[in-house]
């Protein structure tokens, strides 16, 4: 069965410093890769996906099979980055539906 | 703006009395969805609709019924709601196909249970 861990419950890093969230997967075939968000009194929304291939709010997310990872990369935090995030995976782009990692809190300190 | 709408936010009942949360849609989404979040946990998946057709996940436990009369509505009844139910409840939708993954939530109903 499908299975998305991230490691990390809680990641606090400063204003301007590099994140990296992790993510990985257990899958035998090829997964589509998600990152959700969730602000602050806000609803849970997508963030990006692996096959769009773009920055979103300038962060980025590369698929790497080998290792079985999806990480979420910024290269310089903002204070308005601090949400809970959430990696999911989807075992095929049909109807299946997603399986959600446990995720982490990011807490972006001034 | 289109949106997803879950009424109630907050639902509180008693010990095994039941309850109905419900989920209304402006996109004409042929997918919905209902996920269970409990405090520092992955949502997890409860069922959903692909246009009428019902899919209940294998653990799902027979409490958790599910009901949508047309695309635009989806209802979540817990028939006798126990200890361990209180959760947040978050419905989502998604146009199908290609987009099959790309959810867009509603705000969700929080359901204490006394």
């Amino acid at each position: 069965a499908q299975r998305v861990t991230q490691p990390e419950k809680l990641l606090s890093v400063f204003k301007g410093a590099p994140v990296e969230l992790k993510c990985n997967y257990s899958y035998s075939g090829s997964p589509e890769l998600f990152w959700y968000v969730q602000y602050s009194r806000q609803r849970l929304q997508l963030l990006l996906r692996h096959i769009s291939r773009e920055s979103i709010k300038g962060f980025t997310a590369d698929l790497n099979k080998g290792e079985t990872s999806f990480h979420l990369k910024k290269p310089f935090a903002q204070e308005e980055d601090s949400a809970m995030y959430y990696c999911a995976l989807s075992p095929n782009s049909g109807n299946t539906p997603l399986v959600f990692g446990k995720g982490t809190r990011l807490s972006v300190i001034a | 703006d289109a949106m997803v709408i879950q009424n109630p936010r907050y639902q509180v009942t008693q010990f095994g009395k039941p309850v109905t949360l419900s989920c209304s849609q402006t996109l004409n989404h042929n997918v919905m969805y209902w996920y269970q979040q409990k405090s520092s946990q992955a949502p997890k998946l409860l069922f959903h609709y692909y246009d009428k057709d019902f899919n209940n996940e294998a653990d799902t436990p027979d409490n958790f019924q599910s009901r949508r009369p047309n695309t635009s509505f989806c209802f979540l009844d817990i028939r006798s709601p126990g200890l361990g139910d209180a959760a947040m409840y978050l419905c989502a939708t998604s146009p199908g196909g290609l987009g099959a993954n790309v959810l867009t939530f509603g705000a969700g109903s929080r359901l204490t249970v006394l």
